[in-house]
This record gives structure tokens, sequence and C-alpha cells, in this order.
């Protein structure tokens, strides 16, 4: 099945530091992925659509100069959270749906963990 | 008009019992209704899903019973198992935007 890698799945850093996360797919290729915000016993909440080759989108009340997302191929999406600070502490996932199945549902990575002192 | 709300918040039920999840939609544009299954602190795993020109689906000991006319999906999870308790998410898909609204969850406890 398809199969989405995220990394790192856990990271613990310093108010004011930036942090990259990874989200890969790796057997399809995905000109779409997905990042989602997940706070303790909340749903996910999209935050952006990533476009590979383009501009991602963001959803409304998401800060774009905050989360930097990079598609640069169609099997890698990265998300930087620029200075994180305490209140960006929360538990992000990434999802892709394959190639020319725009309309089927996505699959997603096993999350990344941050939490900012 | 963007939401799906998702009932009951939490549910517990003893081992072979057949817990129900509910879910309501606004929106007619969706066209596609996943099941997700997530433990925690790991991603959500796409469980079972169907499309609205069919009323009911079933894999294994998860159906999906769907209603158009009312807007309305559940799901049933026959037999239930301890190992079956997680958190639960019904989602609508717009094949328009790609874009997955979720509901805000339900928490199964299947006791031994």
């Amino acid at each position: 099945g398809a199969v989405v890698s995220q990394h790192p799945s856990r990271v613990i850093c310093k108010s004011g530091t930036s942090v990259k996360i990874e989200c890969r797919s790796l057997d399809f290729q995905a000109t779409t992925m997905f990042w989602y915000r997940q706070f303790p016993k909340k749903s996910l909440m999209l935050m952006a659509t990533s476009n590979e080759g383009s501009k991602a989108t963001y959803e409304q009340g998401v800060e774009k100069d905050k989360f930097l997302i990079n598609h640069a191929s169609l099997t890698l999406s990265t998300l930087t959270v620029t200075s994180a600070h305490p209140e960006d502490s929360s538990f992000y996932i990434c999802s892709a749906t394959p190639l020319g199945y725009s309309n089927q549902p996505q699959h997603f990575g096993d999350g990344t963990r941050l939490s900012i002192l | 008009q963007q939401q799906v709300k998702q009932s009951p918040q939490s549910l517990i039920v003893q081992k072979g019992g057949i817990p129900i999840i509910n879910c309501a939609y606004e929106n007619t544009a969706f066209d596609y209704f996943p099941w997700y299954q997530q433990f925690p602190g790991k991603g959500p795993a796409l469980l079972i899903a169907i499309r609205p020109d069919v009323s009911e689906k079933k894999e294994g000991r998860f159906t999906i019973s769907f209603n158009k006319s009312a807007k309305q999906f559940s799901l049933h999870i026959m037999d239930s198992q301890p190992g079956d308790s997680a958190t639960y998410f019904c989602a609508a898909l717009s094949g328009n935007t790609g874009k997955l609204i979720f509901g805000q969850g339900t928490t199964l406890q299947v006791k031994p």
C-alpha cells in the first residue's frame, strides 16, 4: 500500500529555533501533499496544501511566513516552523495522494511531535 | 457548510459489542467519505471509505452505512475487540479541491 514517511518523529528545541519536518511518499509520486496540525484530543486541522513546483496554498489563519512549505520533488515536501515558540508545540502530520488519484483518500505519515521549550 | 459533525465524542463498549459512530455533513460537493483510525502518537490510518452512490460498504468487521438524502453516514464495528480501542475520525473529501474535512473524532474504548 501507499506509504508516507515523516521525519523526525519527535523534536524538542529551544524557543527561537527553526525546525524542518520532512514528508516523503515512499512508493508513489504525489504532486500534492497536505500538512495538518493536531492538538491533544482534538481533530486534524488542515494548515496548507503543498504543490510540487509551485507555491503552497494556506488555510485561513495560518501564517505563511511562520510555516514555510517547500515541495521540491514529486516525493518530498518540507515544513519549516520558523522562529518557533512554545505555542507552536503540536503534532504535525502530513498526507499525500498518489498522482492521478486526487479524488481518493489521503495516506498519512506518522506525524512529528514538536515541543518548544 | 464545510463542517463534518461527528458523534459521540467518546464511547465505551464491552468486547464483542457493536459500537456505532455517526457523522453528518452539509456540503453536497463532498464525493468521498473515508474513516480513519488513529492510535496515540501515530498518524491516522485509512480504515474504510465509501462513495455517495453506495448505501453500504463492508470490509471485514467494519461497515459504513450511508444515507445520501439525510447527508449522514456511520461506522459500525462488529465483534469489537480491545485492540480496536483508538480514536476514529470520519472525513469528507471534495474531489474538486482534494481537501479532507475531518469530524471531531470519537474515542472508543473496548473493555475486555
